[in-house]
C-alpha cells in the first residue's frame, strides 16, 4: 500500500527558503508513472495547489506560486522535494504531498495524500 | 484559473437526514471527447489529511459508503450525503482538474444538528 510522509522543518524564518521532504514507500517511483503534487492548507482555511512532477522530472507549477517554487524527485531515494523561496507569514500552511490518481496525466485528482507537516512562518 | 464556489458554507443536519452540499465552477469543467466531468469530492475531518470521495463527478472512490453520490455536469455539482451519520462530520471540499492551476473549493462544513 502506498503511503507517502513528508518532513522538514517546522519553523522556518522570514525571507528564508522552505526545504521539505516527502518520502514514498509501498511503491518505487521507477515503477510508479503517475505525476506527484504538493498542496498546502493555511490554519483553518482551504486547499491550494502548489505544483506537479511526473516521475520523470517534468513540473507544472501554480502560476501564484511558480517564481518561488521548485519540485524535484529523486528516483534513488523514491523522494520529491519542495523549495519555496522568500518565504513570508502568508506560507505558513499544512503540507501535503499526494499522488495524481491516474497514470500519465497531470488533470487528475489526488490520492492518496500524505499526513501533511506544518510549517511556520516566523522570525 | 478556474474559480470553485461552494454552497452553503455550512451546514446542520440531523443524524439520517439528507445533506447537499453545492460546487459550482466558473467555467465548463466537462470534457467532450471522453464525455468526463473534471470535478472530484474530498471529505476533510479535523485534524487529519483530505480523503478522495468521488472522481469524475459521479464515481465514488473504492470502499466510499454508497450513501455518497456525486452528481452534476458542466458548471454545477453536487455531492449528497443520503442519510447522515455521526462520522460524516467533516468538511467537504471540490476540485477541478480540467484546466492548471488545479483549484478547490472554498470547502463546506457539515455538522451534526
Amino acid at each position: 500500500q502506498l503511503q507517502l510522509q513528508e518532513s522538514g522543518p517546522g519553523l522556518v524564518k522570514p525571507s528564508e527558503t522552505l526545504s521539505l521532504t516527502c518520502s514514498v514507500s509501498g511503491g518505487s517511483f521507477n515503477n510508479i508513472t503517475h505525476y506527484w503534487a504538493w498542496i498546502r492548507q493555511p490554519p483553518g482555511k482551504g486547499l491550494e495547489w502548489i505544483g506537479s512532477i511526473y516521475y520523470s522530472g517534468s513540473t507544472s507549477y501554480n502560476p501564484s506560486l511558480k517564481s518561488r517554487v521548485t519540485i524535484s524527485v529523486d528516483r534513488s531515494k523514491n523522494q520529491l522535494s519542495l523549495k519555496l523561496t522568500s518565504v513570508t507569514a502568508a506560507d505558513t500552511a499544512v503540507y501535503y504531498c499526494a499522488r495524481h490518481g491516474t497514470i500519465g496525466t497531470l488533470y487528475d485528482w489526488f490520492d492518496p495524500w500524505g499526513h501533511g507537516t506544518l510549517v511556520t512562518v516566523s522570525a | 484559473d478556474i474559480v470553485m464556489t461552494q454552497s452553503p458554507d455550512s451546514l446542520a443536519v440531523s443524524l439520517g437526514e439528507r445533506a447537499t452540499i453545492n460546487c459550482k465552477s466558473s467555467q465548463s469543467v466537462f470534457f467532450s471527447s471522453n464525455n468526463k466531468n473534471y470535478l472530484a469530492w474530498y471529505q476533510q475531518k479535523p485534524g487529519q489529511r483530505p480523503k478522495l470521495l468521488i472522481y469524475w463527478a459521479s464515481t465514488r472512490e473504492s470502499g466510499v459508503p454508497d450513501r455518497f453520490s456525486g452528481s452534476g455536469s458542466g458548471t454545477d455539482f453536487t455531492l449528497t450525503i443520503s442519510s447522515l451519520q455521526a462520522e460524516d462530520v467533516a468538511v467537504y471540499y471540490c476540485q477541478q482538474h480540467y484546466s492548471i492551476p488545479i483549484t478547490f473549493g472554498g470547502g463546506t462544513k457539515v455538522e451534526i444538528k
